[in-house]
C-alpha cells in the first residue's frame, strides 16, 4: 500500500498569511492527489483533486501542485475558517490511503 | 439535493455485529461509487470499502477483508455495511460518500458512531 506523510504536523500560521502544506508518497505517480478540510465534528470537505484540480466552490486562495511523490497545498491568504486538519490522500492505488493531517492553527 | 445520512450505529461487544445504513437522496445511489470511510478517536482516516458505480464491483479494506459485506437496497436508495467480528480497533466514526468514477468523493454524510467496547 502506498504511505502517505504530511508535514509539518502542526502549522501555526498569521490571519492573512501564506500556508504551505506537504505530502509525501512513498511511491511515485502522477496527479491521483486529492486534498480535504476537516473541521472538529465535521466530515471532510473535498479541496482539490488530480493533484491541482480545485473541486466545485473551492475558493481561489487554495491551490495543489506537484506529482511523483511530492505534492503541495498552498492556501495563499488564510481566513479565520480555513483553521482545520487537512488530510492528503491518494487515490492511484487500492486501497486508498491518507496521509496523517496536518493541523493548522492560529498564531 | 444531494444528501447521504448514516445511521445503525452504537455500542457493541468485541465479536459482535453491527449494520450501518447509508441513505442517499438526490441521486441514484446505484450509478456512483459509494465509499465507507472512518475515524477512529483522534486519529486520521482510513478507507474501509467501495462499492463502485453499478454495484457488482467491491473493494475492502484488508484490515475489514473477510469481517465487513457491503450490499445495497436499490428501491430504498440505501447502502448498508454489514460488520461482523467486530474489534475495538473498528472504534471510530464511520462516514458514507458519493465519488464520481475513479474520483475521490465530494459529497460525505455526517458520520455515525460505532464503538467497540465490553
Amino acid at each position: 500500500e502506498i504511505v502517505m506523510t504530511q508535514s509539518p504536523a502542526t502549522l501555526s500560521v498569521s490571519p492573512g498569511e501564506r500556508a504551505t502544506l506537504s505530502c509525501r508518497a512513498s511511491q511515485s505517480f502522477t496527479n491521483n492527489l486529492a486534498w480535504y478540510q476537516q473541521k472538529p465534528g465535521q466530515a471532510p470537505r473535498l479541496l482539490v483533486y488530480g493533484a491541482s484540480t480545485r473541486a466545485s466552490g473551492i475558493p481561489a486562495r487554495f491551490s495543489g501542485s506537484g506529482s511523483g511523490t511530492e505534492f503541495t497545498l498552498t492556501i495563499s491568504s488564510l481566513q479565520s475558517e480555513d483553521f482545520a486538519v487537512y488530510f492528503c490522500q491518494q487515490y492511484n492505488n487500492w486501497p486508498w490511503t491518507f496521509g496523517q493531517g496536518t493541523m493548522v492553527e492560529i498564531k | 439535493q444531494i444528501q447521504l445520512v448514516e445511521s445503525g450505529g452504537g455500542v457493541v461487544q468485541p465479536g459482535g455485529s453491527l449494520r450501518l445504513s447509508c441513505a442517499a437522496s438526490g441521486f441514484t445511489f446505484s450509478s456512483y461509487p459509494i465509499h465507507w470511510v472512518r475515524q477512529a478517536p483522534g486519529k486520521g482516516l482510513e478507507w474501509v470499502a467501495v462499492v463502485w458505480s453499478g454495484g457488482t464491483d467491491k473493494d475492502y479494506a484488508d484490515s475489514v477483508k473477510g469481517r465487513f459485506i457491503v450490499s445495497g437496497d436499490n428501491p430504498k436508495n440505501t447502502l448498508y455495511l454489514q460488520m461482523n467480528s467486530l474489534r475495538a480497533d473498528d472504534s471510530g466514526v464511520y462516514y458514507c460518500a458519493r465519488g464520481w468514477q475513479r474520483l475521490p468523493p465530494g459529497y460525505w454524510g455526517r458520520g455515525i458512531q460505532v464503538t467497540v467496547s465490553s
